[in-house]
């Protein structure tokens, strides 16, 4: 069965800094990768996603994340983060014999001025 | 306009009491999904439905019972058998495929006295 881990359930940091949220998954069979935000009281939104192709995928925001497939790893940055950048985030992994969207416990991402 | 419609968005009830939580969408997809949400926990799977008529348990299916009589309306009812129910509701659906975004409903927050 595949799983997904975020080590840091708090991330704080300056705004304008960069920001790294790490996500690493478990699965013996090819997967696709997500991340979702969620701000307070809402539900989730897509934030990015990697099917296939490039390794590296963007948002429109200026997130970015990296399939790494040997180190299991989908980590979202961003290089200056803004105050509204204040949320929630969410890994999610699902694989290519299932319909099931498995989540991580996702990362609460502070941004200070 | 086009989404999910989750209702009611805040729920209080008293221990023992059936609560239903309903999820309406106007996308057309065939799939949808209750997730349930605890602080620290990530989101938990429930119960999805492929298509009309028909629905799997998902990992915290116990306490918890669903109905798919339409393509639009997959209705979540929160039993007594529940023995922790207060916590954050959502409704997702999802575009065919493996591939598919999910699509988020804004939630239902069940409290019980």
């Amino acid at each position: 069965a595949q799983s997904v881990t975020q080590l840091d359930s708090q991330v704080p940091v300056f705004e304008e800094a960069p920001v790294e949220l790490r996500c690493n998954y478990s699965s013996s069979v090819s997967v696709y990768l997500f991340w979702y935000v969620q701000y307070p009281n809402q539900g989730l939104q897509l934030l990015l996603k990697y099917l296939s192709g490039s390794t590296l995928v963007e948002s429109i925001n200026g997130f970015e994340a990296e399939f790494n497939k040997s180190q299991t790893s989908f980590h979202l940055r961003k290089p200056s983060v803004h105050i509204s950048d204040t949320a929630e985030y969410f890994c999610a992994v699902i694989t290519y014999n299932t319909d099931k969207l498995i989540f991580g416990t996702g990362t609460r991402l502070q941004v200070f001025p | 306009d086009g989404g999910i419609t989750q209702s009611p968005k805040y729920l209080f009830r008293k221990e023992g009491q059936n609560v239903t939580l309903s999820c309406e969408q106007n996308l057309n997809h065939d799939a949808m999904y209750w997730y349930r949400q605890d602080p620290g926990q990530g989101l938990r799977l429930i119960y999805y439905s492929q298509i009309v008529n028909d629905f799997q348990k998902g990992d915290i299916a116990e306490g918890y019972s669903v109905s798919r009589e339409k393509k639009e309306s997959f209705p979540l009812t929160v039993t007594s058998a529940q023995k922790n129910p207060t916590a954050f509701y959502l409704c997702a659906t999802k575009t065919s495929g493996y591939t598919g975004e999910l699509f988020f409903g804004e939630g239902s927050r069940l409290t019980v006295l």
